[in-house]
Parts: C-alpha cells; structure tokens; sequence
C-alpha cells in the first residue's frame, strides 16, 4: 500500500537553529498537507500545498515555517529560529485532489524536540 | 466544520464489536462524515468516511442515522491492535477547505 514517507523521525535541535522537516508524498497525490501534535494535545492543522503554492494555512503558520516542493517528489517544512514551544509531531499527509471527499494519508511523523 | 461530540473514552473485550458513537447535529447537507485513528503517537490512520448512506470497507463499518445527525462507527471484531484514539469528523470543502480539524476523540481500549 502506497506511504507517505517523513524524514528524519526524531531530530533534536537547539532553541533558535532552523530544521528541515521532510516529506515524500503518494505519488499520484496532488495535495500536501502539514499537521502538528504537542504532546497531550489536539492534531493541529498547519498548511495545505497544491500546485506549487500555499492553498491554505493556518493561524499556527506564520513567517517562521515555509514549505517547499523543491523537487519532484519532496516536500518539505522548514521551522527558522526555532522556539521551545515548537516541539511537537509533526505529520505530512497527501491526498489526490479535492471536492467531494477529500481522504488523507499521513506520514509515521517527526518528532522535533528543541532544547 | 460541524461540531462533533465523542465519549472521552471507552472499552471494548478482544472480539468483540465495537461501537463508537459520534454526535454532529448540526451538519449540513453538503458535509461528510470522516473516521480516522491515531494509534500511540503515530499519523492518523483514514478509516472510513460517509456522506448519506451507510459504508462498509475492509476496515469498518459506518452507520449514518436517516437525519444525519448521528453516526456509528462499528469495528466488527476488535484486536488488541484497534487499541487507538478514534476521530470523528464532519467537513466539507466547501466549508472549510483543505483543513481537518481533529477534536479530542475517543480512546478505545481492547482489553484481553
């Protein structure tokens, strides 16, 4: 069965390095999505991708994250200056295209600690 | 999305059905209900979803009452490894684009 694939699954950072969060969707999908998880609380939607540009982006998401599609088949978050506060799972997820039901598939998460 | 109401928690004996119950009373005609599941820490896993009519997949079963304002998600015979926060969601993306947003779910432990 196909997989979203995310790299690294645990990376440990000091507070105010940037990380590299990184993804390989399905590959027949045509949207990409960030969710994040701190521990004990609610999965967190964070932006959805399509076409090469943001489609949608939550209140979470302000300038310290960018995504990019640098190629292919990566897609990637990155966190700049991270905070204490930033670490969380994080899961990529993808999904064909939207309308009608829209089925997403998430990754097995990153897992960001930052010290 | 429409608000979604979930028990906190339930328990289910190895085998047996499980029956997890979802609230959405204010859904709208155009929403669809969504039942995924986060096992530990891992991704949420897409289980199910349904607009009007009840749905079967290899996984579950998804009953939707004739007003829609009520769902069931049945897994038939639980494991041990159904062991899992369950999630139930109603969205459109009409309504609230490309987002899922995840509410607190229910915690269902298969007990031996």
């Amino acid at each position: 069965e196909p997989e979203v694939t995310q790299t690294p699954s645990h990376q440990v950072t000091q507070m105010g390095q940037e990380v590299i969060l990184r993804c390989v969707p399905i590959s027949n999908h045509l949207y990409f999505y960030w969710y994040r998880q701190i521990l004990g609380q609610k999965v967190e939607f964070l932006v959805s991708f399509y076409n090469n540009e943001i489609s949608e982006k939550s209140e979470i998401f302000d300038d310290q994250f960018s995504v990019e599609r640098p190629d292919g088949s990566n897609f990637t978050l990155k966190i700049r200056s991270t905070k204490l506060e930033d670490s969380a799972m994080y899961f990529c997820a993808s999904s064909v295209g939207r309308g009608g039901a829209n089925v997403l598939t998430f990754g097995a998460g990153s897992r960001l600690t930052v010290l | 999305d429409a608000k979604t109401t979930q028990p906190p928690s339930m328990d289910c004996a190895e085998g047996r059905a499980a029956n997890l119950p979802c609230n959405h009373s204010t859904i709208s005609g155009n929403e669809y209900v969504y039942w995924y599941r986060q096992i530990h820490s891992q991704g949420p896993q897409y289980i199910i979803h349904g607009l009007k009519n009840n749905e079967t997949n290899e996984m579950a079963s998804l009953i939707i009452t004739e007003d829609r304002k009520s769902s069931t998600l049945i897994l038939p015979h639980a494991t041990l490894r159904d062991t899992a926060v369950y999630y139930c969601i109603a969205t459109s993306q009409e309504t609230s684009g490309s987002r899922l947003t995840f509410g607190e779910g229910t915690q269902l432990t298969v007990n031996p």
